[in-house]
């Protein structure tokens, strides 16, 4: 089955920094990869599909890059609201869908 | 607006059955494939199980295969998950999730259920 690799595993931030994250597929997904946000008791939110394109209402500091294997996740000046935990997920052909292990973003 | 709300979690000894439900409203349910992801406590998410919209194609994860079964009533708009055999390892918060076409993300999620497998 197909392996994501996400790093790194957690990181510190302060408010307008910039963040990158990135996931690896272990073969190549094309642009089938997806970006969720996950708060501390909540269902995760789709941020980002097909690798760079920005779900409705998601505010234009998210941006996501790559295709093939190699994936980013870039919040371009971190806010408030931005501190959870980011999961990649590939939806290459047919299942099973994976996750990456998640990425916990937290405040320095 | 679309909803997803799950229910039927709750204490089960190793070993015992649960059957989740997913009520689904604000969208043609029949129209999508529909999915259950799992997260045991305090770790990253899984991916459970998928069927498509008419149940003609269905999946599950090598780790629950034989032991749940997915299913759907298009005519109830809700997706259930049958879980028997469960163990320690099945604990954690079940949500699901619709799929959208061919890129196959999802852009729906339910609020959740969780399941406790514990004696």
């Amino acid at each position: 089955d197909m392996q994501m690799t996400q790093s790194p595993s957690s990181l510190s931030a302060s408010v307008g920094d910039r963040v990158t994250i990135t996931c690896r597929a272990s073969q190549s997904i094309s642009n089938f990869l997806n970006w969720y946000q996950q708060k501390p008791g909540k269902a995760p939110e789709l941020l980002i599909f097909a690798a760079s394109t920005l779900q409705t209402g998601v505010p234009s500091r998210f941006s996501g890059s790559g295709s093939g294997t190699d994936f980013t996740l870039t919040i371009s000046s971190l806010q408030p609201a931005d501190f959870a935990t980011y999961y990649c997920q590939q939806t290459y052909s047919i299942p099973p869908w994976t996750f990456g292990q998640g990425t916990k973003v937290e405040f320095k | 607006e679309v909803q997803l709300v799950e229910s039927g979690g709750g204490l089960v000894k190793p070993g015992g059955s649960l059957r989740l439900s997913c009520a689904a409203s604000g969208f043609t349910f029949t129209s999508y494939t529909m999915n259950w992801v799992r997260q045991a406590p305090g770790k990253g998410l899984e991916w459970v199980s998928s069927i498509s919209s008419s149940s003609s194609y269905i999946y599950y994860a090598d780790s629950v295969k034989g032991r749940f079964t997915i299913s759907r009533d298009n005519a109830k708009n809700s997706l259930y998950l049958q879980m028997n055999s469960l163990r320690a390892e099945d604990t954690g918060v079940y949500y699901c999730a619709r799929e959208m076409y061919a890129l196959s993300y999802f852009d729906y999620w339910g609020q959740g259920t969780l399941v406790t497998v514990s004696s």
